[in-house]
């Protein structure tokens, strides 16, 4: 069956500029997870859904982060006013149930530059 | 805050070795370990997990045992392959609180030569 997908695969903004960077979940899977992947560094999470309810926001980094998945399924991550510390790849993550201690599928990923 | 720490990279080792990728945590509660791989070109996938003390996950010959005492989870396998070229991440859920998500190492890349 279809895996967890990600688009675009690579985004290049100019500094600023608003990116809104999509994922597709594996269907039926509940949970949906965010994270941050810095060159050199392991995934670090930036937020987690049940559904369509956000109920975990802690890692955003900033106010210019913003996520949505108004029906529980496909999952937006907006980035407003790049800026160059944003690069990097984005990573999105399903799983069936649960808030993280189960098996997360994860995405290719979409590979932010901003220049 | 819940932190994870393993052995930097790369490692290199030959074909048929003894691998050990050192990992240990700090984390409020009795957390989830995982080890987590990533194949060149592949997303991440889940290689095997432990979710209490003295557990010990197993899959595809690797093996990682949950030490509270050491607040450890190393990674172990006995005679490595080629295909095992990966990049090979430590990741725990907390129960005592904090985000919902997974706290990752910064991961260690394997490089198995013939």
């Amino acid at each position: 069956g279809a895996g967890v997908s990600q688009s675009p695969r690579y985004k290049v903004a100019k500094r600023g500029q608003d990116v809104a960077l999509r994922c597709d979940p594996i269907s039926g899977h509940v949970s949906l997870f965010w994270y941050q992947q810095a060159l050199g560094q392991g995934p670090e999470f930036l937020t987690y859904f049940q559904n369509e309810a956000q109920l975990d926001k802690s890692g955003l980094p900033s106010d210019r982060f913003f996520a949505e998945r108004p029906e529980g399924s496909v999952s937006t991550l907006k980035i407003q006013r790049t800026q160059q510390e944003d690069s990097a790849v984005y990573l999105c993550a399903s799983s069936l149930v649960g808030r993280g201690d189960n098996e997360q599928f994860f995405g290719p990923g979409t590979r932010l530059t901003v220049l | 805050g819940n932190s994870v720490t393993q052995m930097e990279g790369p490692v290199t080792l030959s074909e048929e070795a003894f691998l050990t990728i050192n990992c240990t945590y700090t984390a409020t509660g009795y957390p989830s370990l995982f080890w987590y791989v990533q194949y060149p070109g592949e997303g991440l996938q889940l290689l095997l997990k432990a979710t209490k003390a003295d557990d010990k996950g197993s899959n595809k010959g690797f093996e990682a045992t949950y030490r509270k005492e050491t607040t450890s989870f190393h990674l172990e396998k006995g005679s490595v392959q080629v295909s095992d070229s990966a990049v090979y991440f430590c990741a725990l859920h907390g129960r005592g609180g904090g985000a919902d998500g997974l706290t990752f190492g910064k991961g260690t890349h394997l490089i198995i030569q013939p």
